[in-house]
C-alpha cells in the first residue's frame, strides 16, 4: 500500500506570494489533516478534512486554507506569505478522525519564505 | 484548550540503556495520548498510543505509562539501539475538543 505523498518536497517563495501544497492520502483513508512544524513550536494543527468537508480547524489566520477533492486528495493554500510561514508542512491521513486515530504522515513540504 | 509540554528537548543515551521522555497535559478531560517517531526523510510514524482507561501499555521495547491524577504520561524505551535515534513527539486529545495537541518534541540520540 502506498504511503502518504506530499508534493513538492521543497518550495522557496517570496513574501507576499501565495503557495499551494498537495497531499495524497493512503488509499481508503478519508481524513486528511495538516500540520505546521517549526523548531520552537513543534507540530501545530492547521485543519482536518473528511469527505471534502472541513471538520476542524486550528488557530491559524484565514490566509491558511485548504480543500479536499472527491478522491480524498487535499491541497493547502497559504496566501500573502510572511517570513514566519517558513516551516515544514506535514499532512497526515487516517481511517478515522484525526484526533483519536493513528495518523500516517507524509514526508512533508519544506517551505522557505524570503 | 489543551496544552502539552514535553521534556527533555534533547536526550543522549548510551546504547543498551533506557530512555524516558515525559509529557504533561493541562486538560483533565484528555483521553487519547499517542507517541510519534520522526526520522529524517522517513516522515513520522505512530509507535504507541494509550487511552485514558488504561494506565500502561507495552509493545516489545516500548512502553507508555499514564498518570491521570498528575496529568502526565511517559514514553519508555528499553535496550536502546542506534535505530531508536530520532525525534519523538507526544500528543494529547480531548473528545470534546476533537483536536490533537502535540508536544514540542525530543531529539533522542543513541550513543554507540
Amino acid at each position: 500500500k502506498a504511503g502518504v505523498t506530499q508534493t513538492p518536497r521543497y518550495l522557496i517563495k517570496t513574501r507576499g506570494q501565495q503557495v499551494t501544497l498537495s497531499c495524497s492520502p493512503i488509499s481508503g483513508h478519508r481524513s486528511v489533516s495538516w500540520y505546521q512544524q517549526t523548531p520552537g513550536q513543534g507540530l501545530q494543527f492547521l485543519f482536518e478534512y473528511f469527505s471534502e468537508t472541513q471538520r476542524n480547524k486550528g488557530n491559524f489566520p484565514g490566509r491558511f486554507s485548504g480543500r479536499q477533492f472527491s478522491n480524498s486528495r487535499s491541497e493547502m493554500n497559504v496566501s500573502t506569505l510572511e517570513l514566519g510561514d517558513s516551516a515544514l508542512y506535514l499532512c497526515a491521513s487516517s481511517s478515522g478522525q484525526a484526533y483519536n486515530s493513528p495518523l500516517h504522515f507524509g514526508n512533508g513540504t519544506r517551505l522557505t519564505v524570503t | 484548550g489543551e496544552n502539552v509540554e514535553q521534556h527533555p528537548s534533547t536526550l543522549s543515551v548510551q546504547e543498551g540503556d533506557s530512555a524516558v521522555i515525559k509529557c504533561t497535559y493541562s486538560d483533565s478531560a484528555s483521553n487519547y495520548f499517542p507517541w510519534y517517531k520522526q526520522e529524517l526523510g522517513k516522515g513520522s510514524q505512530l509507535i504507541i498510543d494509550i487511552r485514558s482507561n488504561v494506565g500502561e501499555k507495552k509493545d516489545q521495547r516500548i512502553a507508555v505509562t499514564l498518570n491521570k491524577t498528575a496529568k502526565h504520561f511517559s514514553l519508555h524505551i528499553t535496550e536502546t539501539q542506534p535505530e531508536d535515534s530520532a525525534v519523538y513527539f507526544c500528543a494529547g486529545a480531548t473528545f470534546g475538543n476533537e483536536k490533537l495537541t502535540f508536544g514540542t518534541g525530543t531529539r533522542l540520540t543513541i550513543i554507540p
